[in-house]
């Protein structure tokens, strides 16, 4: 049974570079990883997602090595804003994620 | 910008009440979703609907059902709740196979 595993909580000082992450046992070979944001009392927001290698957007990138049974979300120099949980997931197929447990960042002044 | 609604924050009912949770988007999507989310458990599907009329299981699927009439609406239905129903639940929709969903802000529904 696939399953994701990431850090349970992370704390950073802005403007530091954060990485977090996360382990993808049994990942299947159609499966993309997935990364959302979530801030108190709202629903998750997408971040990125990715198949193999370097995907890179506005606000972060993904790296997923070649056997890809992990995945580190970097976040660039983070500010006070940036503190929240993030959830990294499957996408199995065209449809479901599924998520790990989340990764609670609090960012520092 | 995508809006998902969920037509209740908050939600108090009784064990063996029928509940119905209601998600509507705005954005024409394809894909609708309902997840729970629980402390130390993360989020977990519950069913989704690629198309109106039609739905699929996830993860967790026993004790609710689903109803999807119209392309911008998705029903969640417990049909006689539980106190191990009490949670924070979540509705998303995307655009189609493999695009990013968009979350409600969540009904926090207590069964007494």
């Amino acid at each position: 049974l696939a399953k994701t595993t990431q850090p349970i909580s992370m704390d950073s000082y802005e403007g530091q570079e954060v990485n977090i992450t996360c382990s993808h046992n049994n990942i299947a070979t159609n499966d993309y990883i997935t990364w959302y944001q979530q801030f108190p009392s709202q629903g998750p927001r997408f971040i990125i997602q990715g198949y193999k290698t370097k995907v890179t957007n506005e606000v972060a990138s993904l790296f997923i090595p070649a056997d890809r049974k992990s995945s580190t979300l970097s976040l660039p120099r983070v500010s006070l804003s940036d503190t929240a949980v993030y959830y990294c997931g499957r996408r199995a197929g065209s449809y479901q994620l599924t998520f790990g447990k989340g990764t609670k960042l609090s960012v520092i002044p | 910008d995508v809006k998902v609604t969920q037509s209740s924050r908050y939600l108090v009912k009784r064990t063996g009440e029928k509940v119905f949770l209601e998600c509507v988007q705005d954005m024409d999507h394809e894909n609708m979703f309902w997840y729970r989310q629980d402390p130390g458990l993360g989020l977990r599907l519950i069913y989704f609907s690629y198309d109106v009329k039609m739905k699929e299981k996830g993860d967790i699927p026993e004790g609710y059902s689903v109803s999807r009439e119209k392309k911008e609406r998705f029903s969640l239905i417990l049909e006689s709740a539980s106190t191990n129903q009490t949670s924070m639940y979540l509705c998303a929709s995307s655009l189609g196979p493999g695009q990013p969903q968009h979350f409600g802000d969540g009904t926090r529904l207590s069964i007494l």
